[in-house]
């Protein structure tokens, strides 16, 4: 399998503008996170999708972040506008439990983002 | 809330020291406990995982052993090489409340 696959690696914009981050989970996974690191607060959960369904998306920052899963295999983070804080590390991952969250979770390569 | 706690700031050692990175926990239910790894550049990688008390997750020669009456999850190493370096997130996962929460991980740098 060839993993959880995020697109673009590396991304560099102007603020203001939109941002679209992307993600193939492992086929058959039916869960998929996404996530922030940056040094000052670590790794965050931003939102989960289980059968492609948002589940919780209380830690996704604020309005100008959506995600959405229009199937089984993919998944798009926006930020619209962006905004230099919004400079990050995004992490997509992907599971095969259920609300459960019990078992383990496969990371993508991350997509670094630059916004000046 | 759940939550995880790692100890503070890098740990740096030299290559065969002993590995030790403490691990505690705050959690609502009966939360499954993991150890993740990050190597340079890129995305996390499971390294070992414990679902119940008193159960212990090995890969690698590591370990940790979940500890409910003291929360914690501390990850050992006997022998530490330079290509564990890399940054070591512990996570727990709690099925009660549907939440993830992971710590803030530690840079162990291993010198040759």
């Amino acid at each position: 399998d060839a993993g959880v696959i995020q697109s673009p690696r590396h991304e560099v914009t102007e603020m203001g503008q939109e941002v679209t981050l992307r993600c193939k989970p492992i086929s058959g996974h039916n869960s998929l996170f996404w996530y922030r690191q940056t040094m000052m607060r670590g790794l965050e959960l931003l939102i989960y999708f289980n059968n492609n369904v948002p589940i919780d998306d209380s830690g996704m920052p604020e309005d100008r972040f959506s995600a959405k899963m229009p199937n089984a295999s993919f998944s798009t983070l926006k930020i619209q506008p962006s905004e230099p804080r919004d400079s990050a590390v995004y992490f997509c991952a992907s599971s095969s439990s259920g609300l459960a969250l019990t078992d383990t979770q496969y990371f993508g390569p991350g997509t670094r983002l630059t916004v000046l | 809330g759940d939550s995880v706690t790692q100890m503070e700031g890098p740990v740096t050692l030299s290559e065969e020291a002993f590995l030790t990175i403490n691990c505690t926990y705050t959690a609502t239910g009966y939360p499954s406990l993991f150890w993740y790894v990050q190597y340079p550049g890129e995305g996390l990688q499971l390294l070992l995982k414990a679902t119940k008390a008193d159960d212990k997750g090995s890969n690698k020669g590591f370990e940790a052993t979940y500890r409910k009456e003291t929360t914690s999850f501390h990850l050992e190493k006997g022998s530490v090489q330079v290509s564990d370096s890399a940054v070591y997130f512990c996570a727990l996962s709690d099925p009660g409340n549907n939440r993830l929460a992971f710590g803030k991980g530690n840079q162990v740098v291993v010198i040759p």
